[in-house]
């Protein structure tokens, strides 16, 4: 089976600082996805990598994609306020199963 | 443009109950995934509908079962409610057309809070 790894699982930064949320997983995939949660609220779609090498940029997040290292990193730049969410990788095989990491919860703090 | 709507959205039952969740795919989309969300975890993928028929399913036992309309829309039954099914149920639909899988990202419901006393 699949298994996605995403660490930290708990993230506290300074407005204005730079991290990156890193994402692992298990096998072959060529399809990563990159989803945000906020509490008590659904899944939103962020990132679609779909080849080696990829790279998104949207606002003060850049994601990439490494399939050799099977390695995906979602980079938050200049952090604010309103990035506090949880952030979710996942990784769909052939059969269009997502695989789910176990999340990243972000807290921005003033 | 409606996205994809679940109901309930809060529903409380017992354990050895049997509850039917609701789900109907976004407009255009022709593919129903069901996930359950533990509390602080992220969702572990249930099943998938297309055609309505089940193409593809996770780890879950036969107690959790589902059904796709000719509408896309599904529904997701689970019998025998155990405590351990207290969850966060998401709805996610995708389109895949003739193709066999897509690349396009799931859309999720605001799903149903479910919780077993």
């Amino acid at each position: 089976e699949l298994k996605v790894e995403q660490n930290p699982l708990f993230l506290s930064m300074q407005e204005g600082k730079n991290y990156t949320i890193y994402c692992n997983y298990s096998t072959t995939s060529d399809r990563l996805y990159w989803y945000r949660q906020d509490p008590g609220k659904s899944l939103e779609s962020l990132f679609v990598l779909l080849s080696n090498g990829a790279v998104k940029q949207e606002g003060r997040l850049m994601a990439s994609l490494d399939t050799k290292a099977r390695l995906s990193t979602l980079h938050i730049t200049a952090a604010v306020h309103d990035l506090s969410a949880t952030y979710f990788c996942a990784v769909s095989n052939t059969g269009n199963q997502f695989y789910f990491g176990t999340g990243t919860s972000l807290t921005v703090i003033p | 443009d409606a996205g994809v709507t679940q109901s309930p959205t809060h529903l409380i039952k017992t354990r050895g109950q049997q509850v039917t969740l609701r789900c109907s795919p976004k407009s255009g989309h022709d593919t129903v995934s069901w996930y359950q969300q533990a509390l602080g975890q992220g969702p572990q993928f249930i099943f998938q509908y297309y055609e309505e028929e089940e193409r593809q399913r996770g780890n879950f036992p036969d107690r959790f079962s589902g059904h796709q309309f000719p509408n896309y829309s599904s529904e997701l039954n689970v019998n025998a409610l155990l405590l351990g099914d207290s969850a966060l149920y998401l709805c996610a639909s995708s389109y895949t057309g003739q193709g066999r899988y897509s690349n396009q990202p799931q859309h999720f419901g605001d799903g149903t809070r479910l919780s077993i006393l």
